[in-house]
């Protein structure tokens, strides 16, 4: 079964400054996708970045980009110009080829210090 | 409305009750998932439907808990005889699909959840 780990309960940053949320998971599959999901307090989960695991181009959304190493199995959210409302729980998910269900790490408790 | 909607948003039921919760995913998704959510935990997966057929309920906890679509757009979650451990938010979740490669409809839409809390 595949597994999700983030390894970091919390973490803090200062606005304007970058941070880099730590996920790995283990998998026997060869092609995927990895996402990273932000939840803000109204709990609704909000795609922030996706990587398939195809692709050795590592994904970037504007400020948010990802450091992919499949060998390594390694998938880590670098937040750039942190803001404010940056401040959330944060989820790395993963998703097998053909799959249809998310599985999820435990996330990550981001907070932006003013 | 433009995006997945659950009701209620918050539930407290005692201990013994049954409960429904609703979801409204994205007009036109054909994939729907719920997820259970404890405290402080990531989501795990409960259910799967694609249309009005369930094809993955592997997640469900117990066999008192039960989610239907009847018609392949709104579904229901419902858990009896209620116990403390179902004490959660319950998200619902729904995507044009999941899962193909190459595919650009991949992302699945989450609504803001029910919290349920069993007293």
């Amino acid at each position: 079964a595949q597994t999700v780990t983030q390894s970091q309960p919390e973490m803090s940053v200062q606005e304007a400054e970058t941070v880099t949320l730590s996920c790995t998971y283990d998998t026997s599959e060869s092609d995927y996708y990895l996402f990273w999901y932000k939840q803000p307090p109204s709990r609704q989960m909000i795609l922030v970045i996706r990587q398939e695991a195809y692709k050795q181009q590592n994904a970037t959304e504007n400020r948010f980009s990802v450091n992919f190493q499949k060998a390594a199995k390694s998938f880590s959210l670098k937040i750039s110009d942190s803001q404010l409302g940056d401040a959330a729980m944060y989820f790395c998910a993963y998703l097998m080829e053909y799959g249809n269900k998310l599985v999820f790490g435990a996330g990550t408790i981001l907070r932006v210090k003013s | 409305g433009a995006g997945v909607s659950q009701s209620p948003r918050y539930k407290v039921a005692k201990r013994g009750q049954d409960v429904a919760l609703r979801c409204d995913p994205i007009s036109g998704h054909v994939s729907l998932f719920w997820y259970q959510q404890a405290l402080g935990q990531g989501p795990e997966f409960l259910t799967y439907f694609q249309n009005e057929a369930q094809l993955d309920k592997s997640g469900l906890p117990s066999d008192r808990f039960f989610a239907e679509r009847p018609e392949g757009s709104v579904s229901t979650l419902k858990i009896q005889r209620t116990q403390q451990e179902d004490s959660a938010v319950y998200l619902c979740a729904s995507s044009f699909h999941l899962g193909e490669v190459g595919s650009l409809n991949t992302e699945a839409f989450f609504g803001q959840g029910t919290r349920l809390t069993v007293v």
